[in-house]
């Protein structure tokens, strides 16, 4: 199984800022996958992030809203930019590992934009 | 496209057994996950789901008939620690990493 822990927990930021979330594996996996979940909501793929490559979006999200680094095969972030009270959300990072189907998930980010 | 759907709330009596069900139309799909969600915390992975059937874990079984489209986590001698929300999820495309959520069923276990 994969650990994933994610930096910072929670934030409260205000709007026009941007907000960049860490995501560390404690293995090498080939590919992390950022989600977001709205209050009351289920998990929507923002994008996916391989390794040495740009990540790929899902409709509704679009790269200069939430810019994607994946410098390695253990690191990911997510930057949220030009924050609105509508980004407001859990935003969590997930992998799988060696192959294995199970996705597993990091604790999340609790943003909250005023 | 994915459609997940599954009931928004259910309520069941500690010791009882209740059955979360979920159905799917979706393009290339793979197999089918369930997931537990606490409040405020992150999914935890609990069952997937390739091949036609009933898979045992524990207190927890998963059904997947692939023609149907339906699935369902059957949750046997019910806890209070199980009231959370379940999430029925779909892998497509060809590849098990692609994963769409459906809304999630919030259960409550009461005394």
């Amino acid at each position: 199984s994969a650990v994933i822990s994610q930096k910072p927990s929670r934030d409260i930021c205000q709007r026009g800022t941007s907000l960049t979330i860490q995501c560390q594996v404690d293995s090498q996996v080939t590919m992390m996958f950022w989600y977001r979940q709205q209050p009351g909501q289920s998990l929507t793929l923002i994008a996916t992030a391989n390794q040495g490559s740009e990540a790929t979006y899902e409709s509704g999200f679009v790269i200069d809203k939430f810019p994607i680094s994946r410098p390695n095969l253990t690191f990911s972030t997510l930057t949220v930019s030009n924050l609105s009270p509508e980004d407001s959300s859990i935003y969590l990072c997930s992998s799988n590992s060696g192959g294995a189907y199970e996705q597993f998930f990091g604790p999340g980010t609790r943003l909250t934009v005023l | 496209g994915q459609n997940i759907d599954q009931p928004t709330e259910m309520t069941a009596t500690e010791g009882a057994i209740v059955q979360i069900n979920c159905t799917y139309q979706t393009s290339g799909f793979n197999g089918l996950f369930w997931y537990q969600q606490h409040a405020g915390e992150a999914p935890t992975f609990l069952s997937y789901n390739v091949l036609d059937g009933l898979e045992e874990k524990g207190r927890f079984s998963s059904f997947l008939s692939r023609s149907k489209g339906y699935s369902y986590l059957l949750l046997k001698e019910l806890q209070m620690k199980d009231s959370a929300s379940y999430l029925c999820a779909v892998s497509y495309s060809g590849g098990y990493q692609k994963v769409t959520f459906g809304t999630g069923t919030k259960l409550q276990v009461i005394p």
